[in-house]
């Protein structure tokens, strides 16, 4: 099956400056990247997605970018500010069920 | 709310009971998922359902698990003779076909004492 591998698992930025994330997946046929950020007692919450189809896609401060050859994806945030601060996840779908397998997380602080 | 909802959201329960987990997903989303999310982990797929078929099992979900979706719409999640390995965050998806992006409910945080 899958499997996503997600570093680092923390990270600490001045607010500003800018963040990257960056999972690497096991399966050929995944062929669906979606980023997901968690914060506390709170539900996943669908921030950014990419195909396999597409290299780059951007939503403001939000930068997805995707090496299909290398299978490796990577999250970018710009300007961080503090509400940025929370875990974030990395997802791959694959199988007939296009399931989600999640990497591990990143842990996200952003200082004021 | 025009999202995902889940109930209840918190269950304390002892070892050896039975519980009850629901999940209402977006009206028009065809397909349900659930997860399954101890702390400092992401989040697990366990099974999901296309309309009210159950199409897919993980190797998660044992046979104390099950899990339906009668309607096509709403779905349960029972969890019987719970042990304390069983405590953990229930996630529930909802996506609007395969490959579709999945939007997630608050969870169902069991405690299993």
């Amino acid at each position: 099956g899958e499997n996503v591998e997600q570093h680092p698992s923390t990270l600490s930025v001045q607010e500003g400056d800018s963040a990257v994330i960056k999972c690497t997946y096991s399966d050929s046929a995944s062929n669906y990247f979606p980023w997901y950020k968690q914060e506390l007692g709170k539900r996943p919450q669908l921030i950014i997605d990419i195909r396999s189809n597409v290299g780059e896609k951007k939503d403001q401060r939000i930068a997805v970018t995707l090496n299909k050859t290398a299978k490796h994806f990577s999250l970018h945030i710009t300007e961080t500010q503090p509400e940025d601060s929370a875990v974030y996840f990395c997802a791959a779908s694959s199988g007939s069920a296009r399931q989600l397998t999640f990497g591990s997380g990143t842990q996200l602080t952003v200082l004021p | 709310d025009t999202g995902v909802s889940q109930d209840p959201r918190h269950k304390i329960t002892k070892r050896g009971q039975n519980v009850t987990f629901r999940c209402d997903p977006i009206s028009e989303h065809n397909r349900l998922y659930w997860y399954r999310q101890t702390l400092g982990q992401g989040p697990e797929f366990l099974t999901y359902f296309q309309n009210e078929a159950q199409l897919e099992k993980s190797r998660l979900l044992s046979d104390r698990f099950s899990a339906e979706r009668p309607k096509g719409s709403f779905s349960t999640l029972e969890i019987q003779r719970t042990e304390q390995g069983d405590s953990a965050m229930y996630l529930c998806a909802s996506s609007l076909g395969g490959g579709g992006e999945q939007y997630f409910g608050p969870g169902t945080r069991l405690t299993v004492t």
